[in-house]
């Protein structure tokens, strides 16, 4: 079956950065577009960023536009979020999922457990 | 941008029809998803393209869009419903979620 694990996440002072990660398996990983949402504690869903099948096009919200790096290894199944310059309110717990793409329809599918990050001084 | 509105919460009693809209300009020219989020828990796929749902899912939950508002239906509710429940579309250039609606089965 599918899954999806994050790890990475922690406790992280304004302006530092982290490096998040997303394990995948049960799914031919490098057919499949990939994205990052996030979850402020409390709060609803926000979309961050997605990559697709091959790495060549990328997309981010503008809230993290400039911050944040979507990668992937399709050889190692794996999915990043490189996160620079972080701040206070990029606080929340992120998660991995598969994203489909069906024009004029896209939707993530399958999510991650989520892994949380703290931007605290 | 974007937006997608859902009311903060909806109550419903075990058994009775929950529904839960989400409102967005021209929403019935998108499709629609849902999912489902229980406290501690990841978001579920519940509702994509507007009506389907996916392997799994119980037939109690169905989907409809048109106009400028998408519906997520729980016919039969049960205690064990009681969750968030979150819409989402793909807007002009990016995912839209909505706020998210607390469904309480009282």
């Amino acid at each position: 079956q599918v899954q999806l694990v994050e790890s990475g996440g922690g406790l992280v002072k304004p302006g530092g950065s982290l490096r998040l990660s997303c394990a995948a398996s049960g799914f031919a990983f490098s057919d499949y577009y990939m994205t990052w949402i996030r979850q402020a504690p409390g709060k609803g869903l926000q979309w961050i960023s997605y990559i697709t099948s091959s790495h060549v096009v990328t997309y981010y919200a503008d809230s993290v536009k400039g911050r944040f790096t979507i990668s992937r290894d399709n050889a190692r199944n794996s999915l990043y979020l490189q996160m620079n310059s972080l701040r206070p309110d990029d606080t929340a717990v992120y998660f991995c999922a598969r994203y489909v793409v069906e024009p004029p329809a896209a939707y993530p599918d399958y999510w991650g457990q989520g892994t949380r990050v703290t931007v605290s001084s | 941008s974007y937006e997608l509105t859902q009311p903060p919460s909806v109550s419903v009693f075990p058994g009775q029809t929950a529904n839960i809209p989400c409102s967005g300009d021209k929403l019935g020219d998108k499709y629609a998803c849902w999912y489902q989020q229980k406290p501690g828990q990841s978001p579920v796929l519940i509702i994509y393209h507007n009506t389907k749902r996916p392997s799994g899912i119980p037939e109690r939950f169905s989907g409809s869009n048109s106009g400028n508002t998408a519906t997520l239906t729980i016919s039969g509710t049960q205690a064990m419903d009681e969750a968030d429940y979150f819409c989402q579309v793909w807007g002009t250039t990016a995912m839209v979620f909505g706020g998210g609606t607390k469904l309480t089965v009282l």
